[in-house]
């Protein structure tokens, strides 16, 4: 089946410094992947939505400029965090959709990110 | 506003008990249906999912949903739950909107199956 990774799947970081995650479709070529956060016993809450090649479509209370999405290649999307905040601590959630018909997504296993 | 209700937060049942999971949405057009799950420690996977046709769906490891388009529900069943049951459920809602689609989670639902 199709496997989506991240990267890194923790990480810890100062107050104010940036992180960068990494999504990678493995063996399909992904022209849609998605950012999620969960809360701890939430559900998956939709960030933003990115397309291969454009710029990223962010849900409403999301703020762009904080949450940095690059969706450089067929295979490969990364959110940057920047100025991170212990607020910003949670997990975050890839998942990619191959192109054609299928509206199936394929998930990543998530990165912990925890900001002291 | 899109939205998706799954009715039961934590269940918890014995092994070869029936399950039944609810699921319910808010959404007037056409949607796309799933059920993924997430077992301790690992990443979200695709149960089942129904798009169109027969609206009652068999998915894997013995789990089948039924689409009631009357009453906007996709619960999610199995007839005997084995131990190895134990995970979260998630209800998905895949609305197509104007400027493309959006997949809507549930909050969750926790089953444990005591063996």
């Amino acid at each position: 089946g199709a496997v989506v990774s991240q990267h890194p799947s923790r990480v810890i970081c100062k107050s104010g410094t940036s992180v960068k995650i990494e999504c990678r479709s493995l063996d399909f070529q992904a022209t849609t992947m998605f950012w999620y956060r969960q809360f701890p016993k939430q559900s998956l809450m939709l960030m933003a939505t990115s397309n291969e090649g454009s710029k990223a479509t962010y849900e409403q209370g999301v703020e762009k400029d904080k949450f940095l999405i690059n969706h450089a290649s067929l295979t490969l999307s990364t959110l940057t965090v920047t100025s991170a905040h212990p607020e910003d601590s949670s997990f975050y959630i890839c998942s990619a959709k191959a192109s054609g018909v299928s509206d199936t997504q394929y998930f990543g296993p998530g990165t912990r990110l925890t900001v002291l | 506003a899109q939205s998706v209700s799954q009715h039961n937060h934590h269940v918890i049942l014995s092994e070869a008990a029936s399950l039944e999971l609810g699921c319910n949405y808010s959404y007037g057009g056409t949607v796309n249906l799933f059920w993924y799950v997430q077992y301790p420690g690992q990443h979200l996977q695709l149960l089942l999912k129904y798009f169109s046709g027969d609206p009652l769906v068999k998915g894997i490891k013995g789990f089948e949903a039924e689409f009631i388009k009357s009453k906007f529900s996709f619960n999610l069943r199995k007839p005997s739950v084995q131990w190895s049951d134990t995970a979260e459920y998630f209800c998905a809602v895949n609305a197509h909107n104007t400027g493309g689609f959006k997949t809507i989670f549930g909050a969750g639902t926790r089953l444990f199956v005591k063996a």
